[in-house]
């Protein structure tokens, strides 16, 4: 079936910093998508992705779905502590359904 | 609008019994699919239905399966549970609609229901 390698696992910064973090797949995807989940919620969609190349932005987040459709980035930019929870991303295409990412763990320093 | 609802929020099982969840959507959803989530595996794709109907169904065995019905809740059954199942199990309500040259995806989860066998 298809995968994701979603890096990095986890992240340790100090609030104010910017993230980044990103999502590479063996297969092509149609859309990407992005989300937060925090302790004992389901995932919140943060944004979805349409097009290769396609640069989108809710606030402070900035995702980009990469030409090749095969990866993608999402960048928060000014780290606040709510930002504290675990990013998937998630690539919708073909009979899998979504396929998910396995998450990257943020943890910020106040 | 509401959100999308799932119950029970917590159950505990024995090993070889089986167990019902259910889901209802965001109304005016059709789609609903289902994953399971675990420390080891992450999030994985169970199945997914539209207009009672599944339309995409995961790697899982034929334990797992699942039904919609007319006005869009869905219901999964587990039979024969076994340790390895115990998970928090999400649902997700989802609507797309596209054009020649538009596409947009809304897609809501539940809060889960955790499943533990012992």
């Amino acid at each position: 079936g298809q995968q994701l390698n979603q890096s990095p696992q986890s992240m340790f910064i100090q609030e104010g910093e910017d993230v980044s973090m990103n999502c590479t797949s063996s297969s092509i995807f149609n859309t990407w998508l992005w989300y937060k989940q925090d302790p004992g919620e389901g995932p919140v969609l943060l944004i979805a992705l349409y097009k290769a190349g396609e640069l989108t932005s809710n606030g402070r987040l900035t995702a980009q779905f990469g030409i090749t459709r095969k990866d993608s980035f999402l960048n928060i930019s000014a780290s606040i502590p709510s930002d504290v929870g675990i990013y998937f991303c998630a690539g919708l295409g073909g009979a899998d359904g979504l396929t998910f990412g396995k998450g990257t763990h943020l943890i910020i320093q106040p | 609008k509401a959100g999308v609802t799932q119950t029970p929020r917590y159950l505990i099982k024995t090993r070889g019994q089986q167990v019902t969840l259910s889901c209802s959507p965001i109304s005016g959803h059709r789609s609903v699919s289902w994953y399971q989530q675990t420390p080891g595996q992450g999030l994985q794709f169970l199945f997914e239905y539209f207009s009672e109907t599944q339309r995409n169904k995961g790697n899982f065995p034929g334990r797992f399966s699942g039904r919609q019905f007319s006005n869009s809740r869905s219901e999964m059954n587990v039979s024969t549970l076994e340790l390895g199942d115990s998970a928090l199990y999400l649902c997700a309500s989802s609507w797309t609609t596209s054009g020649p040259n538009t596409l947009y995806y809304e897609q809501y989860f539940g809060p889960g229901t955790r499943l533990t066998v012992t």
